[in-house]
């Protein structure tokens, strides 16, 4: 069985502030891992992706995250906010199996002040 | 050209009715599914189809019935509304030999 924490339901930040978001997964198996993010009422979006090949992962709007095994974390970060950057963020872990069905933490909504 | 459609976007009704949400996707993906957002935006996964075949089936009340009628579409069938029906139901998709799914804007169903 695979689970997600994501530490913090909501997260507050000034604009050009560093923005961290926690993740933590248990996964009996090498998971996939994912943050995505949802905009006011729209889908999710992905944001970023690890699958096993480098531990730190750039993704889109200069988000990246790092996969570190021994503390089973994936937390997401980004140097320095932005007010579009104000979102459910959402990460997600899936088996390298078929199927693949995602497994959602609880997700964390950012906040970004002026 | 919108990868990953649903339809309606919005859906109110009365509890007791039957109703119906509509997913296409136009990437060629096989793999598709159907996950609730609840109002506290907690999302799980409900179903999944690779090749119209139905793989994954996540202790949904049977009054929930996927249906896929070619690769490309999986709808969502839901007898006998209750009122903790109301969510957003996503609709995704995939390749199956890949690790990404794209999701769908959403159907916000509202039940009174």
């Amino acid at each position: 069985a695979q689970s997600v924490t994501q530490l913090g339901s909501h997260v507050s930040v000034s604009e050009g502030a560093l923005v961290l978001l926690r993740c933590n997964y248990s996964s009996s198996v090498p998971p996939y891992l994912f943050w995505y993010v949802q905009y006011p009422n729209q889908g999710l979006q992905l944001l970023l992706k690890y699958t096993s090949a480098a531990t730190l992962v750039k993704g889109i709007n200069g988000f990246e995250a790092e996969f570190k095994k021994s503390e089973t974390s994936f937390h997401l970060t980004k140097p320095s906010a932005h007010m579009s950057d104000a979102a459910e963020y959402f990460c997600a872990v899936s088996p390298k199996a078929a199927g693949n069905k995602l497994t959602f933490g609880g997700g964390t909504r950012v906040l970004v002040k002026p | 050209d919108t990868a990953v459609s649903q339809t309606p976007k919005y859906l109110v009704t009365q509890m007791g009715n039957d109703k119906s949400i509509k997913c296409e996707q136009n990437l060629g993906h096989d793999t598709m599914y159907w996950y609730k957002q609840d109002s506290k935006k907690f999302l799980k996964i409900m179903f999944s189809y690779n090749n119209k075949e139905l793989i994954i089936n996540e202790t949904v009340p049977n009054r929930f019935s996927p249906k896929s009628p070619d690769k490309a579409h999986l709808n969502l069938h839901i007898n006998s509304l209750e009122l903790g029906d109301s969510a957003v139901y996503f609709c995704a998709s995939k390749v199956s030999a890949t690790d990404t799914q794209y999701f769908g804007p959403g159907t916000r169903l509202t039940v009174l």
